[in-house]
């Protein structure tokens, strides 16, 4: 069954430095998504992928975020200079624009430490 | 604006015993899904049922199975025969037409032996 994949499972970054965060979304989506969760809390909408443009972002998705498709196959997420509160799980998400059009298959996460 | 509420933020249940977890959401939308996903200590997102909302028929899933109130805007999840493997967060979501998933804020499932 095809799955998202992110990696790497677990990064630990100084604080002020940049991470790039991967995804690779199940291969005929065309929908992509980023999702945070602070640890003990809910998980929240970071930014949503289409067309290599964001269709929406969050009020979280500041400056300090970019989005980017580098090829036909990953979908990255970065972070140019990770605050201590950037510590969060990352999921990223993607959907196709079938007839399960509203469901997103979410991919295992990557911790991000930041001291 | 679009609210997902788990009102339980844990409980427990004996090993082979039913449990119900609770979730309540407020929209204004006609066409949405609702999800339940169980998030074990790996922190990965699994899911476990979904709910058209178009369908008046509650969504089932060998052990799992939801009450879809749609006029009370409710959605809970019954688990039967609850097993060890069990015990995680459970999540409530929601998502409509601009397609981003709102969650609630999960409830803590103990399940004792």
């Amino acid at each position: 069954e095809p799955e998202v994949t992110q990696t790497p499972s677990h990064q630990v970054t100084q604080m002020g430095q940049e991470v790039i965060l991967r995804c690779v979304p199940i291969s005929n989506h065309l929908y992509f998504y980023w999702y945070r969760q602070i640890l003990g809390q809910k998980v929240e909408f970071l930014v949503s992928f289409y067309n290599n443009e964001i269709s929406e972002k969050s009020e979280i998705f500041d400056d300090q975020f970019s989005v980017e498709r580098p090829d036909g196959s990953n979908f990255t997420l970065k972070i140019r200079s990770t605050k201590l509160e950037d510590s969060a799980m990352y999921f990223c998400a993607s959907r196709d624009a079938g007839t399960s059009a509203y469901e997103q298959y979410f991919g295992p996460g990557t911790r991000l430490t930041v001291t | 604006a679009q609210t997902v509420t788990q009102s339980q933020p844990e409980m427990s249940v004996q090993e082979a015993e039913t449990v119900t977890l609770s979730c309540t959401y407020d929209t204004s939308e006609s066409d949405y899904y609702l999800f339940w996903y169980k998030q074990p200590p790996s922190r990965q997102m699994i899911l476990v049922i979904r709910q058209e909302a178009y369908k008046q028929q509650n969504a089932t899933e060998n052990r799992f199975s939801v009450n879809f109130q749609k006029a009370a805007k409710s959605f809970s999840l019954k688990i039967s025969d609850s097993q060890l493997g069990d015990a995680a967060m459970y999540f409530c979501a929601y998502v409509a037409g601009t397609y981003k998933y709102i969650f609630g804020t999960g409830t803590r499932l103990k399940v004792l032996a």
